[in-house]
């Protein structure tokens, strides 16, 4: 059966940093294409990064451009959203989601962890 | 970057409407378009991938359509557990949601 499952979810303070997780299992994650969005309290969802199955094509929102990096370990099948420099904007469950190519839909999604910013 | 205008934003309907929900695009996706569902708590389901193809598993009376810019979401005749939120997504140039559409009981 396949499984996302996030972790790293916390409160952390303005300025702080953050390292996202999500663990794959029951398909071979190798051959996946990788998601991360968000969904602040309330509100709709937000892409905010893509990465290929080799990790070698990489994209990001413009509101998360420069601050968060998205990275994968196939041997471990994990994903990862390194997030620095938080303000209270990025106060959200955070998804991860796969695809089989960077144009098909993401058809399963973990079920979220949530990271708030506040002091 | 590709935005999706989705609307309406809500709707009040009754178990056994047909429900129809709109997507535009500030440029052409092709068929790059995208539906989910979201129940609160949970994470996003996918409906329809590439406008109008159906995922497995979901009811039939969910259908997609539309290319280009405008795109559409129908439900036949509303069931009780499509009482939900949907989002429409763009996966032609990298990823863009709509910002939902809350189906509510009237």
């Amino acid at each position: 059966e396949v499984s996302l499952v996030e972790s790293g979810g916390a409160v952390v303070q303005p300025g702080g940093s953050l390292r996202l997780s999500c663990a794959a299992s029951g398909f071979t994650f190798s051959t996946y294409d990788m998601n991360w969005a968000r969904q602040a309290p309330g509100k709709g969802l937000e892409w905010i990064s893509y990465i290929n199955s080799r990790g070698n094509t990489i994209y990001y929102a413009d509101s998360v451009k420069g601050r968060f990096t998205i990275s994968r370990n196939n041997a471990k099948k994990s994903l990862y959203l390194q997030m620095n420099s938080l303000t209270d904007e990025d106060t959200a469950v955070y998804f991860c989601s796969r695809s089989l190519s960077e144009w098909l839909p993401d058809d399963y999604w973990g079920q979220g962890t949530l990271v708030t910013v506040s002091s | 970057d590709v935005q999706m205008t989705q609307s309406p934003s809500s709707l009040s309907a009754s178990v056994g409407d047909r429900v129809t929900i709109t997507c535009r695009a500030s440029q052409s996706i092709n068929n790059y378009l995208n539906w989910y569902q979201q129940k609160p708590g949970k994470a996003p389901k996918l409906l329809i991938y590439a406008a109008s193809s159906l995922q497995s598993g979901v009811p039939s009376r969910f259908s997609g359509s539309g290319s280009g810019t405008d795109f559409t979401l129908t439900i036949s005749s509303l069931q009780p557990e499509d009482f939900a939120t949907y989002y429409c997504q763009q996966s032609f140039i990298a990823r863009t949601f709509g910002q939902g559409t809350k189906v509510e009981t009237k």
